[in-house]
Formats: C-alpha cells, sequence, structure tokens
C-alpha cells in the first residue's frame, strides 16, 4: 500500500527566506505526483505536477523536483512571503489505472513578516 | 483552467438524518469524479472512484451502504450520508477529471459536515 510522507510537519520561516518541502513515498511506481496547497478550512489549490517521466518543474517562485527511483519529492519555494503560509500537500497517483490520490499529512508552513 | 464547484460548503445536521453533497464541473466533463474525507490533521483519504453513467468502487473500510455515490451525468456527481452520526463530521472534498485533461484531478472547494 502506498504511503506518502511529508517532513517536516511544521515550519515557521522569516520572510525572505528560501526554503525546501520533502515528501517521500514507498512504491516507486506513480503515474504521477502533484503539490497542492490547502488554506485553512478551505479546498486544494494546485501548484505544480510532475510526470513520472519528468524530473522537476517550475511554477513561478515555486520548483519541484521528483527522483522517482529514490521514492522523493522536493518543493523549493524561493523568496518566501506572508501569503505563502498555508499547508502543503504533496500526492501521488499509481500507475496501473488507478486514478486516485495518495495524499501526505502536509507540511504547515507560516511565513514571519 | 478547470473549476469544480460544491455545494453546500458547509452542513450542520442532527444525528440519523441523511445529507447529500454535490460535486459539479463548470467548464469540462468529468468522466471520473472521486471523493475524499480529511479528518482534523490527518491527510486526505480517497473514499470512493465513480465514473458517469457506472456504481462507484469504494475503498476498502468506506461502507458504500452509508455513503451513497451518483454520477449521473457528466457533469455532476453526489454523496449522501446517510443516517449521520457524529464520527461522520468531517471535510468531503470532490474532484472531477476530464477524459481529456487525464493527468489532472481539479478539486472542489470542500464541504465541511458537523453532525450533531
Amino acid at each position: 500500500k502506498q504511503e506518502v510522507t511529508q517532513i517536516p510537519a511544521a515550519l515557521s520561516v522569516p520572510e525572505g527566506e528560501n526554503l525546501v518541502l520533502n515528501c517521500s513515498f514507498t512504491d516507486s511506481a506513480i503515474y504521477n505526483l502533484q503539490w497542492f496547497r490547502q488554506d485553512p478550512g478551505k479546498g486544494l489549490t494546485s501548484l505544480l505536477l510532475i510526470q513520472s517521466s519528468q524530473r522537476e518543474q517550475t511554477s513561478g517562485r515555486l520548483n519541484a523536483s521528483l527522483d522517482k527511483s529514490s521514492g522523493r519529492s522536493t518543493l523549493y519555494i524561493a523568496a518566501s512571503q506572508p501569503g505563502d503560509s498555508a499547508t502543503y500537500l504533496c500526492a501521488v497517483r499509481l500507475g496501473g489505472g488507478a486514478d486516485g490520490l495518495t495524499f501526505g499529512k502536509g507540511t504547515h508552513l507560516i511565513i514571519q513578516p | 483552467g478547470a473549476v469544480v464547484s460544491q455545494h453546500p460548503s458547509r452542513v450542520i445536521c442532527k444525528s440519523g438524518t441523511s445529507v447529500k453533497i454535490e460535486c459539479r464541473s463548470l467548464d469540462f466533463q468529468a468522466t471520473t469524479m472521486f471523493w475524499y474525507r480529511q479528518f482534523p490533521k490527518k491527510s486526505l483519504m480517497l473514499m470512493a472512484t465513480s465514473n458517469e453513467g457506472s456504481k462507484a468502487t469504494y475503498e476498502q473500510g468506506v461502507e458504500k451502504d452509508k455513503f451513497l455515490i451518483n454520477h449521473a451525468s457528466l457533469t455532476l456527481s453526489t454523496l449522501t450520508v446517510t443516517s449521520a452520526h457524529p464520527e461522520d463530521s468531517s471535510f468531503y472534498i470532490c474532484s472531477a477529471k476530464s477524459g481529456i485533461l487525464y493527468n489532472e484531478q481539479f478539486f472542489g472547494p470542500g464541504t465541511r459536515l458537523t453532525v450533531l
């Protein structure tokens, strides 16, 4: 059974710092991996989606990498801003026709002004 | 971009009542819709997968008779929590996948269910 782990569970940093969020998964036979942002009591905002054949994806200040063989992904946030404060979720989709996503518990990020 | 809506956003009900949650894809046809549940400080857990016009596939441990799913059209799926109890209180989120945009699931804003 696929398990997704996110480290750290919580992170608080001053504004302007670059930071890295980590995600690991136990079954490397994934179809893709996706990073989401969730604000308190809200739904999910998709940030980046990486196909299993890709190594990284970039969007603005966000960069996500994928090392499928080792079962790891990182989300890099450059020049953090208070508006980046949220919970960041990593999710993987297995191959073989299984479409549902398996989520980690998330990293609760606070950017201090 | 693809937009998914959910209704209601929040519902409070008494124990024993049934609650229906709607999930709609607003600007695309969703061949597959998914229902997830998120308990406080826990990760989202897939409950079931539904394809338009066919029966839903439930994940292990999810009671199909308690959580009724109907995916009657390519833009609408409903989740009915029957005879709700306080332990069913949770955040329910749906997502939808298009046959064309097959790589990505688009999530709704979620429904907060509180059962008294």
